[in-house]
């Protein structure tokens, strides 16, 4: 079973570029999680998931930044006109169900905003 | 509210000595308490977690952590470190709620063993 995938792993973007992050949960997991990791810091929650529906998207800045999980494929970060604050470990876990707590994580992918 | 507090971004110990990783968390309700581990430039790996039951849980690769309700507290040990425990650590806190549930990370411990 493979685990969650996340592509690309390093992305580097020039300021007012599109950043768009890939993620494809576990096989049978239906449920999405976005964390932003900046350097030297713990994770911060971002957005939670299910397919075609967001769930909670506190932690999403309210510019910028909209994550989608279509019914086909996998969820998307989009981050538009990416500035260097950007510049972070973006990681995506997945669960089976939304009552479980065990998260599944990804192994990242590494945003570089020049 | 919950929030998760990890006492010392950094922890050196030698080979073979004991690991002792401090978390302390804050929580409205029962709380559901996770360790992670992160090696360099991968994702968060589950080393163990407490949900309900036993208050000593066993985790992977010889560590445990005790849940510690009195002292809101969720400490991390390994009675003698390996050079491969060196990695950053993270303890986290979740709790469901009508939109699912939440997790809270700490901002991490990085444990450095000395041979």
């Amino acid at each position: 079973n493979a685990g969650v995938m996340q592509n690309p792993r390093h992305l580097v973007r020039r300021r007012g570029q599109e950043a768009r992050l890939r993620c494809s949960p576990m096989k049978g997991h239906s449920h999405v999680y976005w964390y932003r990791q900046l350097p030297e810091e713990g994770l911060k929650f971002m957005v939670y998931l299910q397919k075609e529906n967001i769930i909670d998207e506190s932690g999403m800045p309210k510019e910028r930044f909209s994550a989608e999980f279509p019914k086909e494929g996998p969820s998307i970060l989009r981050i538009q006109q990416v500035v260097r604050g950007d510049s972070a470990a973006y990681f995506c876990a997945s669960s089976p169900r939304w009552e479980t707590y065990e998260q599944y994580f990804g192994p990242g992918t590494r945003l570089t905003v020049t | 509210a919950q929030s998760v507090t990890q006492l010392g971004s950094h922890v050196s110990v030698s080979e073979g000595a004991l690991v002792l990783l401090r978390c302390n968390y804050s929580s409205s309700v029962p709380p559901y308490l996770f360790w992670y581990v992160q090696y360099p430039n991968q994702g968060l790996q589950l080393l163990l977690k407490y949900t309900t039951g036993a208050t000593l849980v066993k985790g992977i690769n010889g560590f445990e952590a005790e849940f510690k309700k009195s002292e809101t507290s969720f400490h991390l040990t390994k009675p003698s470190a390996h050079m491969s425990d060196a990695a950053e650590y993270f303890c986290a806190v979740s709790s469901s709620g009508t939109g699912g549930f939440k997790t809270i990370f700490g901002a991490g411990t990085r444990l450095f063993v000395k041979a």
